[in-house]
């Protein structure tokens, strides 16, 4: 079983529509979770940091995030052209004290304009 | 969230050759850590490094092939040592805060094609 699990997508929405991205993990100690965005040729950028069960707004993101289920999602509100990127899940492995990630295999999202 | 600079950007290798990648970090940092991302794939931790120790090293991943110079809290390298095509890929440096549950933040990464 992989540590990190993403709906593998690719996922197209029309603009303005709500775009939602799943993530599952293996490693019931694990503390941290990372939503990072990926423009194509470009490297990751942290967009989201969730850390206790419930929800956490920035913005247009919503992450959400249930321990029980070992469950991490990410919502995009109306989302826009330049949300079109690939989404990592990224979640520490080893427990509160240990600061590897593994990242999931991305969820290609495209915004329809 | 601290500046990295890695460098080459890009290049071109020929197979059986080496090629040493830095990462530039504006600001002290405890832990470095080095990617691989190869094409059309997420990212794999080839190692962890921290200033004054050898490098730790994820499974699937050997300090000959690969290895790691972390000789002070900004700055580290990696070698990519005796390349073949199947080591083009995306080489990225990132660092954290050393606090276990902080995320990290990356540089622009390399990317290297082996011919």
């Amino acid at each position: 079983q992989k540590e990190v699990e993403q709906n593998s997508g690719p996922l197209s929405v029309p603009e303005g529509a709500i775009a939602s991205l799943n993530c599952t993990y293996s490693d019931r100690g694990s503390q941290s979770f990372f939503w990072y965005r990926q423009y194509s040729g470009k490297s990751p950028e942290l967009i989201m940091s969730i850390y206790s069960n419930g929800d956490k707004e920035d913005g247009r993101f919503t992450a959400q995030l249930n321990k029980a289920s070992q469950y991490v999602s990410l919502l995009i509100r109306d989302s826009q052209p330049s949300d079109s990127a690939t989404y990592l899940c990224a979640v520490n492995i080893g427990g509160s004290n240990d600061y590897k990630l593994s990242f999931g295999a991305g969820t290609t999202v495209t915004v329809r304009a | 969230s601290a500046v990295i600079s890695q460098k080459p950007s890009r290049d071109i290798c020929q197979r059986g050759t080496s090629l040493t990648i830095q990462c530039q970090v504006d600001s002290q940092v405890t832990m470095m850590f080095w990617y691989r991302q190869q094409p059309g794939q997420s990212l794999t931790l080839i190692a962890t490094a921290n200033q004054g120790s050898e490098a730790t090293y994820e499974s699937g991943f050997v300090i000959d092939k690969f290895p790691i110079s972390r000789p002070n809290l900004t700055f580290s390298t990696l070698t990519v040592s005796n390349m073949s095509p199947e080591d083009s890929s995306i080489y990225l440096c990132s660092v954290d805060s050393g606090v276990g549950n902080q995320p990290q933040h990356f540089g622009d990464g390399t990317r290297l094609s082996i011919l």
